[in-house]
């Protein structure tokens, strides 16, 4: 029940097109679902989160879609560019408090943008 | 956004000796803290809680005698990987919590021979 499922494992994606990232939870206690970039070698970098009482989130180029029943939520980058190539984790964190609690952490996406 | 350092960035070490790892939290205090590792292509895995002036919370199957994490004061806490075998090489993370959300450091390699 804790954990939380990512797909797909790596994409491919031209530059100025579309990724999409899924995750999927079982915890109905989650209350706060952040995404992460990671490059290699560095630590993971917050890059846009969102809490259930809201179904879309948009900052940017990113944009978080979340289905409260579904207990889906997933990441899309618009107008993907080469320097977005990273793995991108999502998250959840647990009980109440949002992100002044643990996060558990989705398995990644290794994402590529092709020139 | 907020700043967390790690020190040192890299460690290699003989295997059966101590390790310890910084963690900062630069511009900002900080009563709990979190330490994750992670494997080579992997996820991170939250490893303990760290919490400023009570014991650590370990996640189950993590040793706390092997991790020991010291939160001596707001803005710092330490991992101590005691009697370091190779298999415990790996990439540690820390995290930090301030305005709702959690910033990570950059992260320490140790490899340990």
């Amino acid at each position: 029940q804790q954990q939380v499922k990512q797909s797909p494992q790596s994409l491919i994606v031209q530059k100025g097109g579309i990724s999409i990232i899924n995750c999927a939870y079982e915890n109905t206690a989650f209350d706060y679902f952040p995404w992460y970039q990671q490059f290699p070698g560095k630590g993971p970098a917050l890059l846009i989160a969102i809490r259930p009482d809201v179904s879309e989130k948009k900052e940017g180029r990113f944009t978080i879609s979340f289905n409260k029943s579904a207990k889906q939520f997933s990441l899309h980058i618009m107008d993907s560019q080469p320097g977005d190539s990273a793995t991108y984790f999502c998250a959840a964190s647990p009980n109440y408090g949002g992100a002044t609690n643990k996060l558990i952490f989705g398995t990644g996406t290794l994402l590529a943008v092709q020139p | 956004g907020a700043v967390v350092s790690q020190h040192p960035s890299w460690v290699i070490c003989k295997s059966g000796t101590s390790v310890k790892i910084e963690c900062r939290s630069l511009d900002f205090q900080a009563t709990t803290m979190f330490w994750y590792r992670q494997f080579p292509k992997q996820s991170l895995m939250l490893m303990a809680t760290s919490n400023e002036g009570s014991k650590a919370t370990y996640e189950q199957g993590v040793e706390k005698d092997k991790f020991l994490i010291n939160h001596a004061s707001l803005t710092l806490s330490t991992l101590t990987v005691t009697s370091a075998h190779p298999e415990d090489s790996s990439f540690y993370i820390c995290s930090a919590p301030r305005g709702g959300k959690q910033f990570f450091g950059p992260g320490t390699r140790l490899t340990v021979l």
